[in-house]
């Protein structure tokens, strides 16, 4: 069975540009959550959706934003993208917010 | 803001020694997963504790959940070198809804 997958897998954008992260999630999991892992420290929270509604968020700016698809798969949107978004974007699927959750392999973006 | 704090931050030990990583709050989780992140990888779910007191074991590693549920540690035993890689813990508050992750414990085990 797949896993979550999550494309692309590299990304370089420059000062300013914008940047949407996609996200499938393992087939039967109604939820998805987004990460950003800064480099050295643990992963940070940004988004949870469930069946298509935003069910959690964290302290991220509005550049920040998401959707869920009638799929169940996801897209993480930055704005406006500064050096400081520099990171591994993780998304992890479960069955259900508060089931055991499952992350993909991250898509690093690098922000020059 | 319910917080996690690891430690120790970084860990090296040669093979077969044995190891405690812990992690600790201020807080009560409704629960606390433990994870292993290699490199360029996402984690992977290693336990899921739900008990204050409980125990779980998986092969070498044995997970423990403080009776407060505030705190749990892992034990490595006879460490391996593909036991090397990011330790982090993650609890959910007690609404069910927001998932907090520590900072990580770096393991590097030494052939």
């Amino acid at each position: 069975d797949a896993g979550v997958t999550q494309s692309p897998t590299h990304l370089i954008k420059t000062r300013g540009q914008h940047v949407t992260l996609r996200c499938s999630p393992i087939s039967g999991h109604k939820s998805v959550s987004w990460y950003q892992q800064v480099l050295g420290q643990g992963p940070q929270f940004i988004f949870q959706y469930y069946e298509k509604e935003e069910r959690g968020r964290g302290n991220f700016p509005d550049r920040f934003s998401a959707r869920q698809f009638p799929n169940y798969s996801s897209e993480l949107n930055v704005n406006a993208l500064l050096l400081g978004d520099s990171a591994l974007y993780l998304c992890a699927s479960s069955l259900s917010p508060s089931n055991e959750q499952f992350f993909g392999p991250g898509t690093r973006l690098t922000v020059l | 803001t319910q917080l996690l704090e690891q430690s120790p931050q970084f860990l090296s030990i040669q093979e077969g020694e044995n190891l405690t990583v812990y992690c600790n709050s201020s807080s009560v989780f409704s629960s606390l997963q433990w994870y292993r992140q290699e490199p360029g990888e996402g984690p992977v779910l290693l336990v899921t504790v739900v008990t204050g007191g409980e125990v779980k074991k998986l092969k070498r590693l044995t997970f423990q959940f403080g009776d407060a549920r505030k705190d749990s540690s892992l034990h490595i035993t006879a460490a391996q070198p593909g036991d090397t890689g990011l330790y982090l813990c993650a609890g959910r508050d007690n609404y069910g809804q927001n998932f907090v992750f520590g900072p990580g414990t770096r393991l590097s085990v030494l052939p």
